[in-house]
């Protein structure tokens, strides 16, 4: 399996849902990432998950509450988002944070915030 | 700061071939990696360079002179299905992603 699973692929929520978002692989990997990228700009670094650590954490609103159940696992819920939150959300791993090749992305959560 | 320059867009022909530049500053560095992206899908991964010179992979070669921070991509024999963006990202020496704005590569038949 060389793939990282999201779900769902779209999601359309209103200003107060709680929602989450999921990502899976089993390629091993030890270091999990979530990026939002919005229309023609490049992925934005949100959270850095690191052995089931969180590492980095871009000074994201707490809206966004990133979650590592394990190392296959990752988690992002949402609560209480703006329109402007409406993005595409990217999953990514990677063997760990040093790796010498490049991280696999997931197809993506299209998220619209209405 | 931090900063990563590539071209907004380019055209080429179908069956030529094109060379995407990019040239960075940043905090450290450990590796520049070139990704793929169509629209409105996730971005795959092209390229891996960490030492100066030229890496090849099938149709796509990707360059590195660290001294001059400076990397291309050169794609040949180029297909319709190459039309995408092509991200050029560098890993500082915190290990972060540093990412360019991305070309937009138009191929015209």
């Amino acid at each position: 399996d060389t793939e990282v699973t999201q779900t769902p692929k779209h999601l359309v929520m209103g200003m107060t849902n709680k929602k989450s978002l999921k990502c899976e692989q089993h390629m091993g990997h030890r270091a999990m990432y979530w990026y939002k990228q919005k229309a023609k700009k490049p992925p934005e670094l949100m959270f850095v998950y690191s052995y089931e650590k969180l590492s980095i954490n871009e000074s994201v609103p707490s809206r966004f509450s990133p979650e590592c159940p394990n190392s296959s696992l990752l988690n992002l819920h949402l609560h209480a988002l703006q329109p402007e939150d409406s993005a595409l959300y990217l999953c990514a791993s990677s063997q760990d944070r040093g790796a010498n090749y490049g991280y696999t992305f997931g197809s993506g959560t299209r998220l619209t915030v209405v | 700061g931090q900063n990563i320059d590539q071209p907004t867009e380019m055209t080429a022909t179908e069956g030529a071939i094109v060379q995407i530049n990019c040239t960075y500053q940043t905090s450290g560095f450990n590796g520049l990696f070139w990704y793929q992206q169509h629209a409105g899908e996730a971005p795959t991964f092209l390229s891996y360079n960490v030492l100066d010179g030229l890496e090849e992979k099938g149709r796509f070669s990707s360059f590195l002179s660290r001294s001059k921070g400076y990397s291309y991509l050169l794609l040949k024999e180029l297909q319709m299905k190459d039309s995408a963006s092509y991200l050029c990202a560098v890993r500082d020496s915190n290990y972060q992603l540093i990412w360019g704005a991305g070309t937009k590569l138009i191929i015209k038949p």
